[in-house]
């Protein structure tokens, strides 16, 4: 049975900074891994996927990365903003999707 | 273009009642999902359609019941709801099963 799990469960940086947010998955046989976002009380919104046989991918200030080998992914978040104070998820496509637990980010002004 | 739309918002249920929660999609998506989100523990799967006139059994199925409508609609009921079921509840629908997916804004039930 696929796990996915996520570390740090919660993270606080002061504006500016550069982050890097962890994901690990205990099943290699994946189809593609996602980056979401969830704001408070809100659902999920895409923020990048990786497909299985890519490396990275980026979207403005986001940078995903894959090593399916070692069942890791990073989220890298450059100059940090208020505004990308959320919780964060990573998912696994295998049959289904496979859900970490998130971390919850909060960046101070 | 509305997306991944769900009724209702919220909801209180006593035990042993039963409810129906609706979502509907307007991206002529093949694949719709249902999950429910608990604190500590993420999204679950509980039932996914990946097409028209398809169900199947995702992680925690027990207790729940769904329906695919038609190509817009996938429906999620709860036939005689438990306190165990208080959960967030998401829809989410998608070009593919291995495609990205888009979600809704989500359900919050609480069963006393």
């Amino acid at each position: 049975k696929q796990e996915v799990t996520q570390i740090p469960a919660a993270l606080s940086v002061p504006e500016g900074e550069n982050l890097v947010l962890n994901c690990s998955f205990t099943d290699s046989a994946i189809y593609n891994l996602q980056w979401f976002r969830q704001d408070p009380g809100k659902g999920l919104t895409s923020l990048l996927l990786i497909q299985s046989s890519q490396r990275e991918q980026t979207s403005g200030r986001l940078n995903a990365s894959l090593d399916k080998s070692s069942g890791r992914s990073t989220l890298y978040i450059a100059a940090s903003q208020p505004g990308d104070s959320a919780t964060y998820l990573c998912a696994v496509s295998g049959n289904m999707l496979t859900f970490g637990g998130g971390t919850r980010l909060m960046v101070k002004p | 273009n509305a997306g991944v739309t769900q009724t209702p918002k919220f909801q209180v249920l006593k035990t042993g009642q039963s409810m129906t929660l609706q979502c509907a999609q307007d991206m002529n998506h093949n694949s719709m999902y249902w999950y429910r989100q608990d604190p500590g523990m993420g999204l679950r799967l509980i039932y996914y359609s990946a097409s028209e006139g398809t169900t199947d059994k995702g992680e925690v199925p027990n207790g729940y019941n769904v329906s695919r409508l038609n190509k817009r609609e996938f429906s999620l009921r709860l036939e005689s709801a438990a306190p165990s079921q208080t959960s967030v509840y998401f829809c989410a629908s998608g070009t593919f099963s291995t495609d990205t997916q888009y979600f809704g804004p989500g359900t919050r039930l609480t069963v006393l």
